[in-house]
């Protein structure tokens, strides 16, 4: 079975300091994709990045990367230069390529807060 | 290009009665998900559809939850009799299609729904 853990329930960071959000994840697949969404306190999910299986490089967008750690099972989410708007909810997530399905599997999420 | 419409935005309801919410996923997107998110919680995938037919209905609680999809277009998720742990956002989401683990699933703003 899937299963995604995030075990920072909150993490706090200042404003344009980098802040690094955990996320490791099981599975048997050998293919599948990792992703990370932001939802805000309104309540919409927000596409930020993904990293498949077999991405030889780190997932980039703009601000956000992905540490991907294949041997580990991890795929942390690094924001930099960290800004107000950033304090939301951030969801680590996996979507496998075998299963019927392929829906989403989420983590618990971790908070954070960024202060000025 | 449009979103993920849903709506209503919020509904509050007693319990044992019924709510129904609607979803528009955005235009071309064969898969169509229902997730449950029950608030502090990440999301929990409820059904989800491939153009009109159900492909994973393993977690939708069919004693009171049904959906349907039957234009393979708009979805309707329907719940009845509504309990008190029925409370939680409704987030429905869509994708290009399943075959791919790569394909990002978008989702729209949610329905909170309050069951008193």
């Amino acid at each position: 079975a899937q299963k995604i853990t995030q075990t920072q329930p909150g993490m706090f960071v200042q404003e344009k300091e980098a802040v690094t959000l955990d996320c490791t994840y099981d599975t048997s697949d050998p293919s599948y994709g990792l992703f990370w969404y932001k939802q805000p306190s309104s309540g919409e999910m927000i596409f930020l990045i993904y990293q498949g299986s077999y991405d030889q490089q780190n997932a980039t967008e703009g601000r956000y990367s992905l540490n991907f750690q294949k041997a580990r099972k991890s795929a942390n989410l690094v924001i930099s230069a960290s800004q107000l708007g950033d304090s939301a909810m951030y969801f680590c997530a996996m979507r496998g390529a075998n299963q019927a399905g392929t829906a989403l599997i989420f983590g618990k999420g971790t908070t954070l807060s960024v202060s000025s | 290009e449009a979103g993920v419409a849903q709506s209503p935005r919020y509904k509050i309801i007693e319990k044992r009665q019924s709510v129904a919410f609607w979803c528009n996923p955005i235009s071309g997107h064969a898969t169509l998900y229902w997730y449950q998110q029950i608030l502090g919680q990440g999301p929990k995938l409820l059904i989800q559809f491939q153009n009109n037919g159900v492909v994973d209905d393993s977690q939708l609680p069919k004693d009171r939850f049904s959906a349907e999809r039957l234009k393979g277009v708009d979805s309707t998720l329907k719940i009845q009799p509504a309990k008190l742990e029925d409370s939680a956002v409704y987030l429905c989401a869509s994708s290009r299609d399943r075959s791919s683990s790569g394909n990002t699933i978008y989702f729209g703003e949610g329905s909170w729904l309050t069951v008193v």
